[in-house]
């Protein structure tokens, strides 16, 4: 499997609080990506970075920070929570684009009360 | 709406059948693949196809691809229960990077 962590697993947080999720890789991918998965929706693109610094938006993007300050490290912030944020959250990392896979970490699932 | 179109969203099949789906998308792409996910995991990569590929195969599986009707397709010889999961697609834009997957279809598999 590729070596890939994501942290917390499980976070419940009230609505109005800052929330970071971190992924973690070990293998050095430039490519990383933020999913949440929401039933109905499929996984939806928030952000993704394709080099230390360089990131850019996804599909739903907005309430939703990221930062990567170094190539293993990519950190998903929500400025304030709200409840239609509850959701799992996926990370995932591929090496160059259009030429390989994916892959994921196993998800943190996020509550927002 | 997503990039990514799939049906059906659902599909309930016996063992020994063949399941397929499909996956229909608007914007040019640089590849498309497919993935798997069991239930509470994350998604596995089973295939990728580039667009200037018609058909590709692996194992049980055979994907298609056809850039003029925007649509790719999920065939799943002699299923067996263990087949059961979600499958999604996902599109690679070309935009520096971005992957946009697909709503997904839910498989069932019945022994």
């Amino acid at each position: 499997d590729a070596g890939i962590t994501q942290s917390p697993r499980h976070k419940v947080t009230e609505t109005g609080t800052p929330v970071t999720l971190r992924c973690h890789q070990t293998e050095n991918h430039r490519y990383m990506y933020w999913y949440r998965q929401d039933p109905g929706h499929g996984l939806r693109l928030i952000h993704y970075s394709y080099g230390v610094k360089d990131t850019d938006k996804g599909e739903v993007s907005d309430g939703y920070s990221v930062s990567r300050s170094k190539t293993e490290d990519f950190l998903l912030t929500l400025e304030s929570a709200t409840s239609s944020q509850t959701s799992v959250y996926f990370c995932a990392i591929s090496t160059e684009t259009g030429e390989t896979e994916a892959f994921f970490g196993q998800g943190t699932r996020l509550t927002v009360v | 709406s997503q990039q990514g179109e799939e049906d059906p969203q659902a599909l309930s099949i016996q063992e020994g059948e063949n399941a397929t789906m499909n996956c229909s998308y608007k914007t040019s792409i640089n590849n498309l693949q497919w993935y798997r996910q069991n239930s509470g995991r994350g998604l596995v990569h089973l295939i990728l196809i580039r667009s200037n590929e018609r058909e590709k195969h692996s194992g049980r599986l055979r994907v298609t691809l056809d850039t003029s009707k925007k649509s790719s397709s999920l065939l799943i010889t002699a299923s067996r229960a263990a087949d059961t999961a979600s499958y999604f697609c996902a599109t690679d834009l070309n935009q520096g990077g971005k992957l946009i997957f697909g709503q997904g279809t839910e498989l069932s598999v019945k022994p």
